[in-house]
């Protein structure tokens, strides 16, 4: 069965920087665009990044532009997120997604989450 | 950018039916699809492309989209249902766009 597991999150100081990952199994990774999409806590969903299948296309957020760099490794059917100068503004949970495929974006396969918190 | 407008919460009485909407300009021109989240899970798609449902949802979940507004109906809602429920469209300006949610209670 599909499953998306991310992992790389915790406590970090403003202005530091992570990366987050998530895992593919189950499905062909290489064969699906690959979205992340965060919520802060007791907030609704914010869509974050995608990364077609070839990575040839990446787009973000204006509200993470020029921060955040999405990227994958099809070869270990993994999704990247990495994450600079941390804001306390980016304290959210983080989802991984997959892309369906259907007439629009949007998401068939969603991981656990890994939580991120930025605080000094 | 494009914005979805949805009303924070709706309450309902087990049995009866619950209608979320969802708001935005010209959204009938949209797809629009439809996710439930229950308290410490990850969001469960239950309607796309405006009505579809995906393989496993009941039958009562369903979903129309007409000017600007998309509406998810509940059928005989039952205590299951209570839920946060997120409206989502595509726009090329904005890319992926999310309504900002509303809360279901079944009481």
């Amino acid at each position: 069965q599909v499953q998306l597991v991310g992992s790389g999150g915790g406590v970090v100081q403003p202005g530091r920087s992570l990366r987050l990952s998530c895992a593919a199994s189950g499905f062909t990774f290489s064969s699906y665009d690959m979205h992340w999409v965060r919520q802060a806590p007791g907030k609704g969903l914010e869509w974050v990044a995608v990364i077609s299948r070839d990575e040839a296309k990446k787009h973000y957020a204006d509200s993470v532009k020029g921060r955040f760099t999405i990227s994958r490794d099809n070869s270990k059917n993994t999704l990247y997120l990495q994450i600079n100068s941390l804001r306390p503004e980016d304290t959210a949970m983080y989802f991984c997604a997959r892309e369906g495929v259907t007439a629009i974006p949007l998401f068939d396969y969603w991981g656990q989450g890994t939580l991120v918190t930025v605080s000094s | 950018s494009y914005e979805l407008t949805q009303s924070p919460s709706v309450s309902v009485s087990p049995g009866q039916t619950a209608s979320i909407t969802c708001s935005g300009d010209k959204l009938g021109d949209k797809y629009v699809c439809w996710y439930q989240q229950k308290p410490g899970q990850s969001p469960v798609l239950v309607i796309y492309e405006d009505n579809k449902r995906p393989s496993g949802i009941p039958e009562r979940f369903s979903g129309s989209n007409s000017g600007n507004t998309a509406t998810l109906t509940i059928s005989g809602t039952q205590a299951m249902d209570e839920a946060d429920y997120y409206c989502q469209a595509w726009d090329s300006s904005t890319h992926v766009v999310f309504g900002g949610g509303t809360k279901l209670t079944v009481l």
